[in-house]
């Protein structure tokens, strides 16, 4: 499985758009981007996937560079509750997600 | 919604007790994970179910066992708990893989401390 490669944390101001990197160098054309979110004391939570394409949904936006070895998921207005623990995984066409350590995600007022 | 409930959120045993973790999901989903999640570590997979009765190890199996007899219901278990298995548990469900958006829906956790 291809590994990925997360800042330990970042800060955001509440409105702004918070922007988190994941690098994925290793990622095979079969292997999608997925994100999860894990809000203190709950399981994680699914955001967005996505294989080649840009993708958009109620909760963030995902970007995927052309060569597919990066990706960032963007919150386009952070607030207070998005604070949380950021996932990026690559994963192939498997039933198993391999977590990391992810991106702690500070929104501050 | 999707409703992933685990027995208890709180649990504190001895060394050496056998422990029995439990999850139950609503959604008539096949597969069922157990994930162990420490400080650094992030999540690793313990176990993982796809059907009843059938069990496929994950990363950190030694240690534990599961158990899964009806579709809704997916146990782990401590055979004999060590101080080393302290750590927050956390079970999850979800469709085949087949299935997209591919979305594990997960429990609240239960924080263990074995003393």
């Amino acid at each position: 499985d291809a590994k990925t490669t997360q800042p330990p944390s970042m800060d955001c101001a509440e409105g702004r758009a918070a922007n988190l990197p994941c690098n994925h160098s290793t990622i095979s054309g079969n292997e999608y981007v997925y994100w999860y979110r894990q809000i203190h004391s709950q399981g994680p939570q699914y955001i967005i996937h996505g294989l080649k394409n840009n993708e958009t949904n109620e909760m963030a936006s995902l970007i995927i560079t052309e060569d597919r070895k990066s990706s960032t998921l963007i919150l386009p207005h952070a607030t207070l509750r998005d604070t949380a623990v950021y996932y990026c995984i690559v994963s192939p066409n498997t039933d198993k997600l391999i977590f990391g350590t992810g991106t702690r995600l500070q929104v501050f007022p | 919604d999707v409703k992933v409930t685990q027995s208890s959120r709180y649990l504190v045993k001895r060394t050496g007790e056998k422990v029995f973790l439990e999850c139950v999901q609503d959604m008539d989903h096949e597969n069922m994970f157990w994930y162990r999640q420490d400080p650094g570590l992030g999540l690793r997979l313990i176990y993982f179910s796809y059907d009843v009765k059938m069990k496929e190890k994950g990363d950190i199996p030694e240690g534990y066992s599961v158990s899964r007899e009806k579709k809704e219901r997916f146990s782990l278990i401590l055979e004999s708990a060590s101080t080393n298995q302290t750590s927050m548990y956390l079970c999850a469900s979800s469709l085949p893989r087949l299935v997209t958006p591919y979305e594990q829906y997960f429990g609240p956790g239960t924080r263990l401390t074995v003393t």
